[in-house]
């Protein structure tokens, strides 16, 4: 089974700020990669797919980038809602599994 | 809009079984994959299996082989997964997804809380 590794596990910022989310993969995965937002008390959100293609609806601050084993998510200008969870999956292989979550909190 | 609405909370005792079923609309409910995904309070998320709602293939995660089941009834649009042998550990809200790959849209998730 593929292993998902995000990092940090949590992460303090404001208003405005730009943060990388890191995922690493325990092998290659091209770019089968997608990330998801959840907030508290609701479902996980698609925010992107095929590791940098923007899930229609969701805003442009939010951009993804990587192949093989390394991916990054990056919100380029935080707002308020975006402080939530965030995922990482992959969908190279069966079963599919998820990275252990990013907690972004407001500083 | 396509949508999945999942079945209302359920409280049962260790060593039951629950069925959770998931209804889709907006979409061909057998063009598309169905996931089931778990997440206990304050954890991650954990990927249970899928069902191909056409053939009803599946597939399971090796940690619920043999105590869970997929099943899907097309003639109204809905999906179904049932854990046999409950235990405290099984407690958490879980949600179905639609896709093969990235899973879009989720169900609204239905807790299932294991408790004598």
């Amino acid at each position: 089974a593929i292993r998902m590794t995000q990092s940090p596990s949590s992460l303090s910022a404001s208003t405005g700020d730009r943060v990388t989310i890191t995922c690493r993969a325990s092998q290659g995965i091209s770019s089968y990669l997608a990330w998801y937002q959840q907030k508290p008390g609701k479902a996980p959100k698609l925010l992107i797919y095929a590791a940098s293609t923007l899930q229609s609806g969701v805003p442009s601050r939010f951009s993804g980038s990587g192949s093989g084993t390394d991916f990054t998510l990056t919100i380029s200008c935080l707002q308020s809602e975006d402080f939530a969870t965030y995922y990482c999956q992959q969908y190279y292989s069966y079963p599919r599994s998820f990275g252990q979550g990013t907690k972004l909190e407001i500083k | 809009q396509v949508q999945l609405v999942q079945s209302g909370a359920e409280v049962k005792k260790p060593g039951a079984s629950v069925k959770v079923s998931c209804k889709a609309s907006g979409y061909t409910f057998t063009s598309y994959d169905i996931n089931w995904v778990r997440q206990a309070t304050g954890q991650g998320l954990e990927w249970m299996g899928w069902m191909n709602p056409n053939s009803g293939n599946t597939g399971y995660a090796q940690k619920f082989q043999g105590r869970v089941t997929m099943t899907r009834n097309t003639s109204i649009s809905t999906a179904y997964m049932e854990l046999s042998s409950l235990r405290s550990e099984d407690t958490a809200v879980y949600y179905c997804a639609r896709g093969r790959a990235r899973l879009d849209p989720w169900g609204q998730g239905t807790l299932v809380t294991v408790s004598s």
